[in-house]
């Protein structure tokens, strides 16, 4: 079975800075997708972005940014320029290409943003 | 409509009673998730609806629980003779495709629905 962890329960960045959170996970398959998801109190989980696991290149979207070492199974969220609004906790997922749709989840790292 | 909502938000319970939660998917999206998010289990996958295929029960913790999903849409969590150990926030996603087209498949969640079992 797969496995996610994230070894940070807790983040703290001071407004306009960078932070970067740590995934690494386990699996036998070559064929996958990673995702970091945002939850802020309101519960509703945000994605935040996605890797194809047969992409060499790094997925961007505007801030947000990861560091995907396939050999390493290693993928890393960096936030840049951070804003009071990406307080929340974040969770990194992963989705077999092969067996089935479900994701499975890290336990999440909490992000705080000091003004 | 826009998103995916559920309902109740939230729900308190006496130990032993019945309770339903329930999804309402995106539009046209032709896959159903549930997860429970707990303090001590984390985020877990429950089960998975696509389509007219017979569901992917394989997370769900016991035979306590049951989903149904009516015409394709609607989706119903039902948890029998409630358990303290059942408190959790229940999450719901629905995704546009199912495993045919992972390529294009994100899945978009609601809100929750935080259930206490006193």
């Amino acid at each position: 079975a797969q496995t996610v962890t994230q070894s940070q329960p807790e983040m703290s960045v001071q407004e306009a800075e960078t932070v970067t959170l740590s995934c690494t996970y386990d699996t036998s398959e070559s064929d996958y997708y990673l995702f970091w998801y945002k939850q802020p109190p309101s519960r509703q989980m945000i994605l935040v972005i996605r890797q194809e696991a047969y992409k060499q290149q790094n997925a961007t979207e505007n801030r947000f940014s990861v560091n995907f070492q396939k050999a390493a199974k290693s993928f890393s969220l960096k936030i840049s320029d951070s804003q009071l609004g990406d307080a929340a906790m974040y969770f990194c997922a992963y989705r077999s290409g092969s067996a089935g749709n479900k994701l499975t989840f890290g336990g999440g790292t909490r992000v705080l943003v000091k003004p | 409509g826009a998103g995916v909502s559920q309902s109740p938000s939230n729900k308190v319970t006496e130990k032993g009673k019945d309770v339903e939660l329930r999804c309402d998917p995106i539009s046209g999206h032709t896959a159903l998730y549930w997860y429970r998010q707990s303090l001590g289990q984390g985020l877990e996958f429950l089960i998975y609806f696509q389509g007219n295929s017979a569901p992917d029960k394989s997370g769900l913790p016991s035979d306590r629980f049951s989903a149904e999903r009516t015409g394709g849409s609607v989706s119903t969590l039902t948890i029998q003779r409630t358990q303290q150990e059942d408190s959790a926030v229940y999450l719901c996603a629905s995704s546009l495709y199912g495993p045919s087209q992972t390529s294009t498949d994100t899945q978009y969640f609601g809100p929750g629905t935080r259930l206490t079992v006193l």
